[in-house]
């Protein structure tokens, strides 16, 4: 099956601890894309990324780092910078100009 | 830079109605514009994407329109049902980095 996969689905943080969460593509797509979501917030860019080992920050990269080594991978890290990341983080891909596609996302949460 | 706009944040329909969702963009250079749909707790489902050279896309009973020049977008529902009920977002491709910026959503209910 083709598609879009981020582990894992619910992530604990403690305080001052980096994780990473996962995101791989089968799709061959060259644009992969970090999103967070907040309630009432809609979907803010974390980063962003149009071919291998190249990528944007995006409107809120502040405490968050990424890498592209392959094609079909963009893990992300959330640092201790980041104060408030409780969220939903959600990945997407892209072909060209065609229709991005999104994995089932990761809830993370700090305890 | 682009900022897309979704208005109402909520609506709640009675079953059967036909009903108009309104998404706005304030940079008309898109590459294409793109209807999703989220259910609580879920990933983002594809809808419709209307390319920049297009005025409207189908599928089953969603359509939806692009009018570039006034930087608008509809997705029109015919007949809904409680399924349908979910947030909406669409979202505007854009820039030479190929931006996909979003608007806040509509969470639409349909009550039986």
């Amino acid at each position: 099956d083709g598609g879009i996969t981020q582990s894992p689905k619910y992530l604990f943080r403690k305080e001052g601890q980096n994780v990473t969460l996962s995101c791989e593509q089968n799709l061959n797509h060259d644009a992969m894309y970090w999103y967070r979501q907040d309630p009432g917030q809609g979907l803010r860019l974390i980063y962003y990324s149009q071919i291998v080992n190249d990528f944007q920050k995006g409107d809120i990269a502040e405490g968050y780092s990424v890498s592209r080594e392959k094609k079909e991978s963009f893990p992300l890290t959330v640092t201790s910078a980041q104060k408030n990341p409780t969220a939903f983080y959600l990945c997407a891909s892209r072909w060209g100009n065609t229709e991005a596609f999104f994995g089932q996302g990761t809830r993370l949460t700090v305890v | 830079k682009q900022e897309v706009t979704q208005i109402p944040a909520a609506l709640s329909v009675p079953e059967g109605e036909n009903l108009v969702l309104n998404c706005s963009f304030t940079d008309s250079a898109i590459y294409n514009l793109q209807w999703f749909r989220q259910d609580p707790g879920k990933g983002l489902t594809s809808l419709l994407l209307i390319q920049s050279s297009q005025r409207e896309q189908t599928s089953g009973r969603l359509n939806a329109s692009l009018d570039k020049s006034s930087g608008r977008s509809t997705l029109y529902i015919a007949a809904s049902q409680p399924g349908d009920s979910a947030t909406y977002l669409c979202a505007a491709l854009t820039g030479a980095n190929s931006k996909l910026t979003f608007g806040k959503g509509i969470t639409l209910s349909v009550r039986p």
